[in-house]
């Protein structure tokens, strides 16, 4: 069974920080990982999605990087604003396109 | 509808009373999962369809919990006899063949 994990749990930064959100998986035969912010009470919206053909993937102040090999992907966002405070999850596919979860990133950005 | 929609959005069950969550997919979409996501953790999956196929249900918990997709569009899912361990969101999210998957709101259910 496909495990996992996100580090870290947990972070606080003051807005403008550049900042690094971590993944890890262990089954390195995946199709795509997806990541994924959640507000509070709110449902999931995708923020990229990376084929596993795909070294990273951008969209605006987020890229997301995938080494399949090493069975991690790093969320990396850039100048952080107060909007962007929320929890980011990551997201791997099995062939059946059911998606096995971390416990995601809590994270708060102070004005 | 432009997204996937579910109903009601908050739902409030004494102990042993049975309730039905629905999802509306998105128009089209052939797949159909179920998610549930207790405070502070990771979604978690339920079951699956294929249009009106249920073609995994390895993560429903136990017998109390039943979904159903009749005619491969609106899913339920149903709990019987809710116990307080059966709080937390209930997602739904709808896909095309194995493409993005896009959630709903969420249902939040509260047995007390």
């Amino acid at each position: 069974k496909q495990e996992v994990t996100q580090i870290p749990a947990a972070l606080s930064v003051p807005e403008g920080e550049n900042l690094v959100l971590n993944c890890s998986f262990t089954d390195s035969a995946i199709y795509n990982l997806q990541w994924f912010r959640q507000d509070p009470g709110k449902g999931l919206t995708s923020l990229l999605l990376i084929q596993s053909s795909q070294r990273e993937q951008t969209s605006g102040r987020l890229n997301a990087s995938l080494d399949k090999s090493s069975g991690r992907s790093t969320l990396y966002i850039a100048a952080s604003q107060p909007g962007d405070s929320a929890t980011y999850l990551c997201a791997v596919p099995d062939n059946f396109n059911k998606f096995y979860f971390g416990s995601g990133t809590k994270l708060n950005v102070k004005p | 509808g432009a997204g996937v929609s579910q109903s009601p959005r908050y739902k409030v069950a004494k102990r042993g009373q049975d309730v039905a969550l629905r999802c509306d997919p998105i128009s089209g979409h052939v797949s159909l999962f179920w998610y549930q996501q207790a405070l502070g953790q990771g979604p978690e999956f339920l079951t699956y369809f294929q249009n009106e196929a249920q073609l995994d249900k390895s993560g429903l918990p136990s017998d109390r919990f039943f979904a159903e997709r009749p005619e491969g569009s609106v899913s339920t899912l149903k709990i019987q006899r809710t116990q307080q361990e059966d709080s937390a969101v209930y997602l739904c999210a709808s896909s095309l063949a194995n493409l993005e998957q896009f959630f709903g709101p969420g249902t939040r259910l509260t047995v007390l």
